[in-house]
């Protein structure tokens, strides 16, 4: 069966500093993947989505970039955080061609 | 593009009332139409979608959700909430079978008390 792994599940980070999420799929290939944000009391917001290795496409201008190094792997990155870019960060697959979404767990980033 | 409101950000409702969450869209062109559902401590999950014929869908958990293109409306109904219904419903919209992307409203809080 299909699995989605996202961490770390939170992470607080100043200012300034880097950041990484990675997201891994198990079970499928060549998921369509996912990042959104669900900054609070907003919906979510789609920030990038891949339908393949190297093809990212990005939804909205930020101070965010995303990568996919492999099939099922999505990493989120950031060179200098914000305190904008704190919030529940969501990474999801669907299977290219239908319409369902399976969603991870989610990474809860608060930027001090 | 398309964008989605949801008209109640939280709806507070008692064990074994009826519950409607209201979910309005903008789209120029014809839509798919979904309600996600986040439990606490847990991810969304599908609660139901529209893609086309009747617009009176079925989904897990007893919910049903009415699909009204001449109003652009998709609310979700339960007609008796139990305590475990309490979560966060997102109501989303896809463009049609080419795109990729789901927009999703701010969603609604249902708190379901004794």
């Amino acid at each position: 069966s299909q699995t989605i792994h996202q961490w770390p599940a939170t992470l607080v980070q100043p200012v300034g500093s880097p950041l990484s999420l990675e997201c891994t799929v198990e079970g499928t290939s060549n998921p369509n993947l996912y990042w959104y944000r669900q900054a609070a009391g907003r919906g979510l917001q789609l920030l990038f989505y891949s339908v393949g290795i190297g093809q990212i496409s990005s939804e909205v201008p930020q101070n965010l970039s995303a990568s996919r190094p492999q099939d099922r792997q999505f990493i989120l990155s950031s060179k200098k955080l914000l305190l904008s870019d704190s919030g529940f960060y969501l990474c999801a697959w669907s299977v290219s061609g239908e319409e369902k979404l399976f969603f991870g767990s989610g990474t809860q980033l608060s930027v001090l | 593009a398309q964008s989605v409101t949801q008209l109640d950000s939280q709806v507070p409702v008692f064990e074994e009332a009826p519950v409607e969450l209201r979910c309005n869209y903008s789209s120029s062109v014809s839509v798919y139409l979904f309600w996600y559902v986040q439990y606490p401590n847990q991810g969304l999950q599908l609660l139901l979608k529209y893609l086309s014929g009747s617009t009176l869908v079925k989904g897990i958990n007893g919910f049903e959700a009415e699909f009204n293109k001449s109003q652009t409306s998709f609310h979700l109904r339960k007609p008796s909430v139990h305590i475990s219904d309490t979560a966060e419903y997102f109501c989303a919209v896809r463009k049609g079978s080419n795109d990729y992307k789901l927009s999703f409203g701010a969603g609604t809080t249902v708190t379901v008390r004794a």
